[in-house]
C-alpha cells in the first residue's frame, strides 16, 4: 500500500519553462490537494478536490492550474515557472468528510532559476 | 480566514521529559483540529486528532489538549525520545471550510541527549 506518491521528487526549472507535478492515491480517497510549504509558513492550500470532476482555487492558485484526471490522480501544472515558485509542493488525500486528516506525499522539492 | 499560530519557533528538549508545543487559532467555526509531525525530507504525518466537542484526547505517548474557550490547542510528548525531533504542526478545519485545514508555522523540536 503506497499512499499517496508523488513525481519527480526534485527539479529545476528556468524562469518561463512549464512542467507537471504528478500525484496519485491507492486509498480510494475521494478528495486530494496540492500545498505548498515555504520557510516559516506552513503549508498553504493551492488547490483541492473534494471529488472527481471537480477542483477549486484554494488560499494561493496563481500562477497554478490542475487536473483531477480520475479517483486517484491530481496534476498540478505551473504554465511559466517564476523563482517565487521555488517551494517544496506537497500533495494530499483525505475521506470526504476529512475525518483523520489527510495522508501526504513526501513532496516535490521544486527550484526556479 | 482562520488565522492558526504557534508560539514557539524552536523547542529544545533534553531526551526523557515531556515536551509541549502550543497552538493558538481564531476563528470560532473551528471544529476539528489535527497535530502532524514532519521529519526533514518527508510529509507531514498524522499524529493524533480532536473534534470541538471534546477537551483531551491521548494516544500513545501523547495527548491533546483543547482550550476553546481561549481558543488553544496544545500537544504533549510524554518521555521525549531522539526519534521525536520535527517539526509540529497544528491544523484547523472549520465548519464552514470543511474537508479544507489550514496549518500552523510549525514547531521545531529538538531533543537533545
Amino acid at each position: 500500500n503506497a499512499g499517496v506518491t508523488q513525481t519527480p521528487k526534485f527539479q529545476v526549472l528556468k524562469t518561463g519553462q512549464s512542467m507537471t507535478l504528478q500525484c496519485a492515491q491507492d486509498m480510494n480517497h475521494n478528495s486530494m490537494y496540492w500545498y505548498r510549504q515555504d520557510p516559516g509558513m506552513g503549508l498553504r492550500l493551492i488547490y483541492y478536490s473534494a471529488s472527481e470532476g471537480t477542483t477549486d482555487k484554494g488560499e494561493v492558485p496563481n500562477g497554478y492550474n490542475v487536473s483531477r484526471l480520475n479517483k486517484r490522480e491530481f496534476s498540478l501544472r505551473l504554465e511559466s515557472a517564476a523563482p517565487s515558485q521555488t517551494s517544496v509542493y506537497f500533495c494530499a488525500s483525505s475521506e470526504a468528510t476529512g475525518d483523520y486528516g489527510y495522508t501526504f506525499g513526501s513532496g516535490t522539492r521544486l527550484t526556479v532559476v | 480566514g482562520e488565522s492558526v499560530g504557534l508560539h514557539l519557533p524552536t523547542l529544545s528538549v533534553q531526551e526523557g521529559d515531556n515536551s509541549i508545543i502550543n497552538c493558538a487559532y481564531s476563528n470560532s467555526a473551528s471544529d476539528y483540529f489535527i497535530w502532524y509531525k514532519q521529519e526533514s525530507g518527508k510529509g507531514p504525518q498524522f499524529i493524533i486528532d480532536i473534534r470541538s466537542n471534546m477537551d483531551k484526547r491521548q494516544g500513545q505517548r501523547v495527548t491533546v489538549l483543547l482550550n476553546k474557550t481561549v481558543k488553544h490547542l496544545s500537544l504533549q510528548i510524554a518521555a521525549t525520545q531522539p526519534g521525536d525531533s520535527a517539526v509540529y504542526f497544528c491544523a484547523v478545519m472549520t465548519t464552514d471550510s470543511w474537508g479544507k485545514l489550514q496549518f500552523g508555522a510549525g514547531t521545531q523540536v529538538v531533543v537533545t541527549p
